[in-house]
């Protein structure tokens, strides 16, 4: 099994951008697609990347995905920050038929 | 429109089993590639995937706790059950289920959770 590590906390003023990276500690990044979750306080998460890179329909292209088989990671970008965009956002991959979430990372908007 | 929808105790005693059933509407879990999650998460804390069945009836759990976990569907009522014996305090969290995808194997749209609290 491997683990997804992700910073506990990230902060940017609005209409900046930011990078939200997610490292596997064993295992190609590339080997199993990732995926990104938003997920405001209260509420339960939703899908704002999938398939490394792909938006669901209604995510606006502001988020991006990519990822860096040098650094053995994946990114979250998130350009002209809003305050709405002020949330938790979780990494996820899978390991066989086992699901991994990284740590999450608290996103401030300031 | 996908829906799903947790239910069951709000509150369990230590050492008792826990019983938690999704609800879910908008698909099958009877299609090839459909499977459905349950995923946890603490108060404050991170989201922990616990166990998955496909459409298949095939069944994963979380290496950790697969001693403890039970997940079971009823097609014909669009239902599945997760059942976590021997509660701890530490299980106490919020309780997803989520529909998922079994490739590239994501969790596309998941229900509003249930809290579970173990306490005596």
């Amino acid at each position: 099994n491997f683990m997804l590590t992700q910073p506990h906390s990230v902060s940017e003023s609005p209409g900046k951008t930011v990078t939200i990276s997610c490292t596997r500690s064993s295992g190609s990044i590339a080997s199993n697609y990732v995926q990104w979750y938003q997920q405001r306080p209260g509420s339960a998460p939703t899908t704002v990347i999938y398939e490394d890179n792909q938006r669901p329909s209604g995510v606006p292209d502001r988020f991006s995905g990519s990822i860096d088989s040098s650094s053995n990671s994946a990114s979250l970008t998130i350009s002209g920050l809003k305050t709405e965009d002020e949330a938790d956002y979780y990494c996820q991959s899978y390991d066989s038929s086992n699901g991994v979430f990284g740590g999450g990372t608290k996103l401030t908007v300031l | 429109q996908v829906t799903l929808r947790e239910s069951g105790p709000a509150l369990v005693k230590p050492t008792q089993t826990l019983t938690l059933t999704c609800t879910f509407s908008g698909f099958s879990l009877s299609t090839s590639g459909m499977c459905v999650s349950w995923i946890r998460q603490p108060p404050g804390k991170a989201l922990e995937w616990l166990a998955r069945i496909d459409w298949d009836d095939d069944k994963y759990y979380s290496t950790s706790l697969k001693t403890r976990l039970t997940i079971s569907k009823d097609t014909s009522k669009n239902q599945v059950v997760l059942t976590m014996t021997n509660m701890d305090p530490v299980d106490t969290a919020t309780y997803y289920c989520a529909r998922t995808l079994a490739f590239p194997y994501y969790f596309d749209y998941w229900g509003q959770g249930t809290l579970v609290t173990v306490s005596s």
